[in-house]
């Protein structure tokens, strides 16, 4: 399965700047995508999700980008603040499944 | 609004034992889907339960089996317990009517010696 080991890409950013992540996904099939945050000792929570007929959507602070052309799937966060700390997955889900695939974890440390 | 709730938060078994975890979805949810995540790794799907019946599953052994009850709640059964089946088990529900995204309970870390 999807996994970096103990070794996740990290992505450090100054507090109030923009923060851009980035995931490949797998499957040409998928239909659906969602960004999770996974904070320390707690489960992943739904940050903002895209269906494949769109190419962007925003949120508050927080955009998604798909590109099926590349299978490329981007999340940025505006303003970046010490509480968006967190490592974040990207998930997708194939048309005609109930099973959600992860991407491989980046941690996001943002410096004061 | 109460969400995911998982039973118990963190549970040591020796290798060989069975091990029963719990779960209760967040209310109007009908769906529960069971992942495991190892350490520094995204979660990854065990199966998924919709109407007591499990409706699909991923690459994990018979060794894993659930159950889903009338009222939605869940139960997730590890057998023959492995070291290897050391992980956070993270629950999640679901609305097959609305729209696909889960709420992810708080998991139970799941330590085999």
């Amino acid at each position: 399965g999807e996994s970096v080991g103990l070794h996740l890409p990290t992505l450090s950013v100054q507090e109030g700047d923009n923060s851009i992540i980035n995931c490949a996904y797998s499957n040409s099939a998928s239909d659906y995508f969602i960004w999770y945050k996974q904070e320390s000792g707690k489960g992943p929570q739904f940050i903002i999700d895209i269906r494949s007929n769109m190419d962007k959507r925003q949120g508050q602070r927080v955009t998604v980008l798909l590109n099926k052309t590349v299978k490329h799937l981007s999340l940025q966060i505006a303003a970046t603040q010490p509480g968006d700390s967190a490592v974040y997955f990207c998930a997708e889900k194939e048309a005609g499944t109930y099973k959600y695939i992860f991407g491989t974890g980046t941690r996001l440390k943002v410096l004061a | 609004d109460a969400g995911v709730t998982q039973s118990p938060t963190h549970l040591i078994k020796t290798r060989g034992q069975q091990v029963t975890l719990r779960c209760s979805p967040k209310s109007g949810h009908d769906t529960v889907s069971w992942y495991q995540q190892a350490l520094g790794q995204g979660p990854q799907f065990i199966f998924q339960y919709y109407e007591e019946e499990e409706r699909q599953r991923g690459n994990f052994p018979d060794r894993f089996s659930g159950h889903q009850f009338p009222n939605y709640s869940s139960e997730l059964n590890v057998n023959a317990l492995l070291l290897g089946d050391s992980a956070l088990y993270l629950c999640a529900s679901s609305s097959a009517t609305g729209n696909y995204g889960y709420t992810f309970g708080s998991g139970t870390r799941l330590t085999v010696v």
